[in-house]
């Protein structure tokens, strides 16, 4: 069975710092996407970023990047020039891509924690 | 705004009540799913529905029970709840074989059982 795992409960950076969030899952499968989901206080699951294991590019969209390294199973999310907005539960999930279940599998969430 | 509409938005009932629980997908998304948050933990994935049919079911109680309707919405009761029954419950839609199968959320419905 998959599963994800990220084992930083908590972070905290100062704004405009630089911080990454860790992501390790396991699986024998060879395709799959992985995602990091942000949950503010009002609880909606926001999608943040997508990677396809297929693809050796690491994903960026504006100051998020991530840094997938597929043999060693790991999925680490890079915050640059933190914002007070990025505050939130930061989630990782793993899904099939070739399924007829297309499940989120997710880990425990990390709390990002924004100083000024 | 996700285009996913959940309701409603609370919920409190009692123990040993039964509840509903209503999810309309975004337009033009046929798959739907249902995932349990308990209190600062991750979500469990519960059922998902294609086009009507069931196709996954995770963590889910048998007290539990879930159907997508012909005009795509769908429905998740709840039975003889108890305290621990109390999470916030989120509805996720997707095309399916579209484009990255990307699962949009809705703003959940947070279930208090006292």
């Amino acid at each position: 069975a998959q599963t994800v795992t990220q084992s930083q409960p908590e972070m905290s950076v100062q704004e405009a710092e630089t911080v990454t969030l860790s992501c390790t899952y396991d699986t024998s499968e060879s395709d799959y996407y992985l995602f990091w989901y942000k949950q503010p206080p009002s609880r909606q699951m926001i999608l943040v970023i997508r990677q396809e294991a297929y693809k050796q590019q690491n994903a960026t969209e504006n100051r998020f990047s991530v840094n997938f390294q597929k043999a060693a199973k790991s999925f680490s999310l890079k915050i640059s020039d933190s914002q007070l907005g990025d505050a939130a539960m930061y989630f990782c999930a793993y899904r099939r891509r070739r399924d007829s279940n297309y499940q989120l599998i997710w880990g425990a969430g990390t709390k990002l924690i924004i100083k000024p | 705004d996700s285009g996913v509409t959940q309701t409603p938005k609370h919920l409190i009932t009692a123990t040993g009540q039964r509840v509903t629980l209503r999810c309309s997908p975004r337009s033009g998304d046929l798959s739907v799913y249902w995932y349990q948050q308990s209190l600062d933990q991750g979500l469990q994935f519960l059922i998902q529905y294609y086009n009507g049919e069931e196709r996954a079911k995770g963590n889910i109680l048998e007290r539990f029970s879930a159907q997508q309707f012909p005009d795509l919405h769908s429905e998740l009761n709840l039975s003889s709840l108890e305290l621990g029954d109390s999470a916030l419950y989120f509805c996720a839609s997707s095309v399916i074989h579209g484009m990255g199968d990307e699962q949009f959320f809705g703003p959940g419905t947070r279930l208090t059982v006292l």
